[in-house]
């Protein structure tokens, strides 16, 4: 299996600019998560799904993040209008169904860098 | 709100020394802890404790839980350099129609000096 898989791996962007990051999770996990990792504030959930369907996303920051799973096979997390403060390295995670939550199989990040 | 403290936040020892990292939770309903390794890119999966006093073991890495004192620690004897990493303990919640995300520790940073 290929593993969770994330792109784009390193993203400069001006602030204002609208970002995208995607991911496509490993076959067959039905969670989907997505972090959000800083130096100051370490990993920090920011949302996440299960079969498809958002279950909670009280930690996405602002209304300028939103995030959506159209398949089980992808999702974006969507930045707009993108501010400094966002600079940080976006994880997307899978696992399995119930009972096996507890394994996350992160994706190798997404190094956003907003000027 | 569920919060994961680890101690300490960096350590710097050299090769062979034995090392311990402490996680300290409180979490409502609490249904697991896990412990991970990230190098420079995605944290990896180390052990994932659900039951108190039972040593989870792998090569020279260790861990247990104490869900009385709340709190886990991971050793590591005779460490190498490929042991620098950040150490990162989460907690998983078991809520009602299912289990949250995981919430994570800000990690503790090891360096393994030659």
């Amino acid at each position: 299996d290929a593993g969770v898989i994330q792109s784009p791996r390193h993203e400069v962007t001006e602030m204002g600019q609208e970002v995208t990051l995607r991911c496509k999770p490993i076959s067959g996990h039905d969670y989907l998560f997505w972090y959000r990792q800083t130096m100051m504030r370490g990993l920090e959930l920011l949302i996440y799904f299960n079969n498809n369907v958002p279950i909670d996303d009280s930690g996405m920051p602002e209304d300028r993040f939103s995030a959506k799973m159209p398949n089980a096979s992808f999702s974006t997390l969507k930045i707009q209008p993108s501010e400094p403060r966002d600079s940080a390295v976006y994880f997307c995670a899978s696992s399995l169904t119930l009972g096996h939550t507890g394994e996350l199989f992160f994706g190798e990040g997404s190094r956003l860098t907003v000027l | 709100e569920d919060k994961v403290v680890q101690s300490p936040l960096s350590l710097v020892v050299h090769e062979g020394d034995t090392v311990t990292l402490n996680c300290s939770y409180e979490v409502t309903n609490f249904r697991s802890l896990l412990w991970y390794k990230q190098e420079k890119k995605a944290p990896t999966f180390l052990f994932m404790l659900t039951s108190s006093g039972i040593e989870k073991k792998s090569g020279r890495l260790s861990s247990i839980l104490d869900k009385k004192e709340l709190s886990s620690i991971l050793n590591i004897t005779a460490t190498q350099t490929g042991d620098s990493a950040i150490y990162l303990c989460a907690v998983e919640r078991a809520s009602g129609g299912g289990a949250d995300g995981l919430t994570f520790g800000k990690g503790t940073h090891l360096i393994i000096q030659p």
